[in-house]
């Protein structure tokens, strides 16, 4: 069976840094990349970026490039959403997910989200 | 980015209604089109994928069609565990979802 775990809530700090993980199981981790998708309270869904885990390729959108790093450790099947300094903005629900193809991006099988929350 | 408009924003319905949903994009997509239901609290899960095809597992209740700019999910016969909110997601550049159309029984 095809799982993607995500670690738990955090409440962080403004100025903080955090990393959240996905650790993935019942496929081979190589064989689909991983993006990252965020859901802010109440609204809908946006995609962060992607990273292939055989060669840590990564694309990203714009808009989150330099405020979040995606990374994988292939020795254990997991990957990771990082920030250096938090802001307040940055409270969601950030999922994980798996797609195949580096162009058909459609997301099969997801993680059960991670709630961040920044707040003083 | 390739803007997604869905509509409605909402709809209530009764169980056994034919329910569509039309998603609407900024520019042609091909065939680089999904669907996905969302239930409060929960991840996304994937309905329908290349604007047509059904996910092994979902009812056949739910079909997809379209093509171009203009895009529809229809749910033939609603169900009680169909509520919900359901997005689209395009894949012909940068991936972006639609705002959501959330789905009462």
């Amino acid at each position: 069976e095809v799982q993607l775990v995500q670690s738990e809530a955090e409440v962080k700090e403004p100025g903080e840094s955090l990393r959240i993980s996905c650790k993935t199981s019942g496929y081979l981790f190589t064989d689909y990349w991983i993006s990252w998708v965020r859901q802010m309270p109440g609204k809908g869904l946006e995609w962060l970026g992607r990273i292939d885990p055989d060669d840590s390729y990564i694309n990203q959108r714009p808009s989150f490039q330099g405020h979040v790093t995606l990374s994988v450790d292939k020795s254990i099947d997991t990957a990771y959403l990082q920030w250096t300094s938090l802001k307040s903005s940055d409270s969601a629900t950030y999922y994980c997910a798996r797609h195949r193809s580096s162009s058909w991006i459609w997301f099969d099988s997801w993680g059960q989200g991670t709630q961040v929350i920044v707040s003083s | 980015d390739i803007q997604m408009t869905q509509s409605p924003s909402s709809l209530s319905a009764s169980v056994g209604d034919r329910v569509t949903i039309t998603c609407r994009t900024s520019e042609d997509v091909a065939t680089y089109l999904y669907w996905y239901q969302q239930k409060s609290g929960k991840a996304p899960k994937v309905l329908i994928y290349g604007v047509s095809t059904l996910q092994s597992g979902v009812p056949s209740r739910f079909s997809g069609s379209g093509s171009g700019t203009d895009f529809t999910l229809t749910i033939s016969s609603l169900q009680p565990e169909d509520f919900g909110t359901y997005y689209c997601q395009q894949s012909y550049r940068t991936p972006t979802f639609g705002q959501g159309t959330k789905v009462e029984v």
